[in-house]
């Protein structure tokens, strides 16, 4: 059973527009929400978290939104450049402090 | 500190060798963690520790997967009998509790043939 789900394998998205990555998750015990980024041959890089108690988290060009009600959060870029084509993954973890990945998302950014 | 280090990067072995994998944290990081991750999946939890203890084990660790932290430094990972299911990146990931995020390592792809 898939706790954190990212239903888009891949997107592609012009350069210097706003690329959105979604991802869901049924786990309602999860309380702090991560994104990484994965480029071929190297392991995953954090990129930014978001607490359960915020809605809103801002670090330069990537904003992640957290709809607790929704059990959804996003990861906004922009705007995009092609150094950020890469895989990003959406994880979890609650008190237990154990990560759960979803599977990925393959992000294009298209000249 | 260069951060998280795996050695090796890669791994060939005939099925039922028995392989070790080590990790080396970023020094001031008292937990490590180890993962593995298979195609078009993202990482899977296999077990982490604090400082030298072992603190939880995935039911994906079966009995031919051991790992040790002896001295709360570096980490091994041993599988014997390696099966070919065994094949994928195993990466390895430390951080400082309570919440700070993890910093994984490039990870070391094993093949199983």
């Amino acid at each position: 059973d898939q706790q954190v789900k990212q239903n888009s394998p891949s997107l592609s998205v012009q350069e210097g527009r706003i690329s959105i990555l979604n991802c869901d998750y049924t786990n309602s015990m999860f309380d702090y929400f991560l994104w990484y980024k994965k480029y071929p041959a190297e392991g995953p890089t954090f990129l930014i978290s978001i607490s359960s108690i915020k809605d809103k988290n801002e670090d330069g060009r990537f904003t992640v939104f957290l709809n607790k009600s929704a059990k959804h959060l996003s990861l906004h870029i922009v705007p995009s450049q092609p150094g950020d084509s890469a895989v990003y993954f959406c994880a979890a973890t609650g008190r237990d402090d154990k990560i759960i990945f979803g599977k990925g998302t393959r992000l294009h950014i298209l000249p | 500190d260069t951060g998280v280090s795996q050695d090796p990067r890669h791994k060939i072995t005939k099925r039922g060798q028995n392989v070790t994998f080590r990790c080396d944290p970023i020094s001031e990081h008292n937990r490590l963690y180890w993962y593995r991750q298979t195609l078009g999946q993202g990482p899977e939890f296999l077990t982490y520790f604090q400082n030298e203890a072992q603190l939880e084990k995935s039911r994906l660790l079966s009995d031919r997967f051991s790992a040790e932290r002896p001295k709360g430094s570096f980490s091994t990972l041993e599988i014997q009998r390696t099966e070919q299911g065994d094949s994928a990146m195993y990466l390895c990931a430390s951080s400082r509790p309570p919440r700070d995020e993890q910093y994984f390592g490039p990870g070391t792809r094993l093949t199983v043939t």
